[in-house]
């Protein structure tokens, strides 16, 4: 699977939206994008993936850059619970329904201010 | 759904003792990975499994660890004898991976070995 760069960390103002990057230039044709989070003390919860097109559920939206060599996870008005740490995963999705766990990088300590 | 379950929450326990952290993934899931989460290194594939066989197991650190899926509502990850660098939080996550390919994960099981 392809590797992700995210910044360590950010801060964000509540209320304001939150834009998170992830570089992944490695991408190939068949990878997804896939991010989750990690709120302090408990167990990494899915956000939303991709594979080319931009994507939105109730929780966030994901831009994906047209080459798909980066992305964006956009938290439309982030609040105090918001503060957790965000992973961007890259891996294939066999459709065939074969499936290795995802390997999560360090992701970005997102910090939401009051 | 109650989610995916895992006992105990918290288990203090000393070095050379056996420990076994159990797991109750989502009704309906046909895949459970095994992750550990240190603050060195992050979070770890340990092992996963589909309709209960094992399938990679390339992430255990050594034989003391073993893990078993006896039926698809429980699974077990045992470690035998325990050592202080085995201290981490153990999560458990389930899927149904020709969905989303989303996993959800467990509340995660708090080990410390003395």
């Amino acid at each position: 699977d392809a590797k992700t760069t995210q910044p360590t960390s950010m801060d964000c103002a509540e209320g304001r939206a939150a834009n998170l990057p992830c570089n992944h230039s490695t991408i190939s044709g068949n990878e997804y994008v896939y991010w989750y989070r990690q709120i302090h003390s408990q167990g990494p919860q899915y956000i939303i993936h991709g594979l080319k097109n931009n994507e939105t559920n109730e929780m966030a939206s994901l831009i994906i850059t047209e080459d798909r060599k980066s992305s964006t996870l956009i938290l439309p008005h982030a609040t105090l619970r918001d503060t957790a740490v965000y992973y961007c995963i890259v891996r294939r999705r066999n459709s065939g329904g074969g499936a290795d766990g995802l390997t999560f990088g360090k992701g970005t300590h997102l910090i939401i201010q009051p | 759904d109650a989610g995916v379950i895992q006992s105990p929450r918290h288990e203090v326990t000393e070095m050379g003792q056996e420990v076994t952290l159990r797991c109750k993934p989502i009704s309906g899931h046909d895949y459970l990975f095994w992750y550990r989460q240190t603050m060195m290194r992050g979070l770890e594939l340990l092992i996963y499994f589909n309709n209960n066989v094992p399938i990679d197991d390339s992430g255990m650190p050594e034989d003391r660890f073993s893990a078993k899926m006896p039926n698809a509502s429980f699974s077990t990850l045992k470690i035998q004898p325990s050592e202080p660098r085995d201290s981490a939080v153990y999560f458990c996550a389930s899927s149904n991976w020709r969905e989303t390919g989303e996993l959800f994960f467990g509340e995660g099981s708090r080990l410390t070995v003395l």
